[in-house]
């Protein structure tokens, strides 16, 4: 149980162009997903929170307009990456929180998508 | 603002071997969770242990456990009988408001044969 997924797991495009990166969790309901980045042997960086039906929450110097976070279901949450350049290039990571009534409030990861700007 | 401090970039074990990975933190919380994450080549976070910050009692998981001194706000795991599969990227974790998660920088251990 507690499976998300993430597609596509690779991508590549050119400079200009939006990506759209997908988010499920497959077997559970998830009101909370998060957004992470991650560049090569470094940490996770959070970018956003996605609340569904809500707007989602920015960290600190993550541009909204550049990285658009759609949570339309309790199970899918969407992340475009819109006018992309090179310097996007990076390893995105979502998580999808159980829902309350876990006492552990854990999150789950889905495998990552790696993306590739030219 | 909460932080999360892992000072070995790097840990290398002898299969088999005990090894121990430290992170500290600093927050003002009193409820809080804390986590070790375990992310292998394939690039999958892979939850390895979980500790709430109100339970005394150190977790323990099959061959992981931690050390969780509340008061120095030390949460160092240690690894039993390392296996080769343990090669990875570890990183701490702590859950800021039960809902942020807030990584350390990570320590990259290899298991040698």
């Amino acid at each position: 149980g507690a499976v998300v997924s993430q597609h596509p797991s690779w991508v590549i495009c050119k400079s200009g162009t939006s990506v759209k990166i997908e988010c499920r969790s497959l077997d559970f309901q998830a009101t909370t997903m998060f957004w992470y980045r991650q560049f090569p042997k470094q940490s996770l960086m959070l970018m956003a929170t996605s609340n569904e039906g809500s707007k989602a929450t920015y960290e600190q110097g993550v541009e909204k307009d550049k990285f658009l976070i759609n949570h339309a279901s309790l199970t899918l949450s969407t992340l475009t990456v819109t006018s992309a350049h090179p310097e996007d290039s990076s390893f995105y990571i979502c998580s999808a929180r159980d829902e309350p009534g876990t006492s552990s409030y854990e999150q789950y990861f889905g495998p990552g998508t790696r993306l590739t700007v030219t | 603002a909460q932080t999360v401090t892992q000072s070995q970039p790097e840990m290398s074990v002898q299969e088999a071997e005990t090894v121990t990975l430290s992170c500290t933190y600093d927050t003002s919380e009193n409820n809080y969770y804390l986590f070790w994450y375990k992310q292998p080549p394939s690039r999958q976070m892979i939850l390895v242990i979980r500790q709430e910050a109100y339970k005394q009692q150190n977790a323990t998981e099959n061959r992981f456990s931690v050390n969780f001194q509340k008061a120095a706000k030390s949460f160092s795991l240690k690894i039993s009988d390392s296996q080769l599969g343990d090669t990875a990227m570890y990183f701490c974790a702590f859950m800021k408001l039960r809902v942020k998660l807030i990584f350390g920088t990570g320590t990259r251990l290899q298991v040698f044969p």
